[in-house]
């Protein structure tokens, strides 16, 4: 059983590129997690998701960032017009359905952004 | 609003010495609380989850505890390995939607 992938897992954009960070869960999993690390800083949570649905995306920046988990494939974070303070490591997490705040979030390798 | 310490920031010691790695947090209304290792450049790997009923998970030389009333969570590394050599991570979960991680504590066990 694969873990959880990411791609890319190194991605290079200049200011006011797009950056798309797809992350496919483990199999049987169907809550997706995305978190942000900052240089020098730990893992602040972004948004959960749910096959089609958006649960929680209190992390999020309200500008630039969405997200989605569509009924087919992988689990989109994008970030619009990106600037130099959005470098970090994205991180996704998933866990299968069940009971929910016991259970295990399983995390990705990253995708570690630079912006230039 | 939560928050999630670690202390010491980093920390050093050689090999085959037992050591502790510590973890408080500000709001005791969690579901379970996570230890994590990080290694440079790469993902986090699950070392134990310790559930709110719990107080204590053990696997193989690490023992992981809990006091959710005082808000400490402690991780306990027997007979160090330089392969132990990472970022060990605490995470608490308040809920079913996110992990509130600490900053990490940065551990080199020296050969």
């Amino acid at each position: 059983n694969a873990g959880v992938m990411q791609n890319p897992r190194h991605l290079v954009r200049r200011r006011g590129q797009e950056a798309r960070l797809r992350c496919s869960p483990m199999k049987g999993h169907s809550h997706v997690y995305w978190y942000r690390q900052l240089p020098e800083e730990g893992l602040k949570f972004m948004v959960y998701l749910q096959k089609e649905n958006i649960i929680d995306e209190s992390g999020m920046p309200k500008e630039r960032f969405s997200a989605e988990f569509p009924k087919e494939g992988p689990s989109i974070l994008r970030i619009q017009q990106v600037v130099r303070g959005d470098s970090a490591a994205y991180f996704c997490a998933s866990s299968p359905p069940g009971q929910g705040a016991k259970e295990t979030q399983y995390f990705g390798p990253g995708t570690r952004l630079l912006v230039l | 609003k939560q928050e999630v310490t670690q202390i010491p920031a980093a920390l050093s010691v050689p090999e085959g010495e037992n050591l502790v790695l510590n973890c408080s947090f500000t709001d005791s209304a969690i579901y379970n609380l996570q230890w994590f290792r990080q290694d440079p450049g790469k993902g986090l790997t699950s070392l134990l989850l310790i559930q709110s009923s719990q107080r204590e998970q053990t696997s193989g030389r690490l023992n992981a505890s809990l006091d959710k009333s005082s808000g400490r969570s402690t991780l306990y590394i027997a007979a160090s390995q330089p392969g132990d050599s990472a970022t060990y991570l605490c995470a608490v979960r308040p809920g079913a939607n996110n992990l509130f991680f600490g900053t990490g504590t940065r551990l080199t066990v020296i050969p």
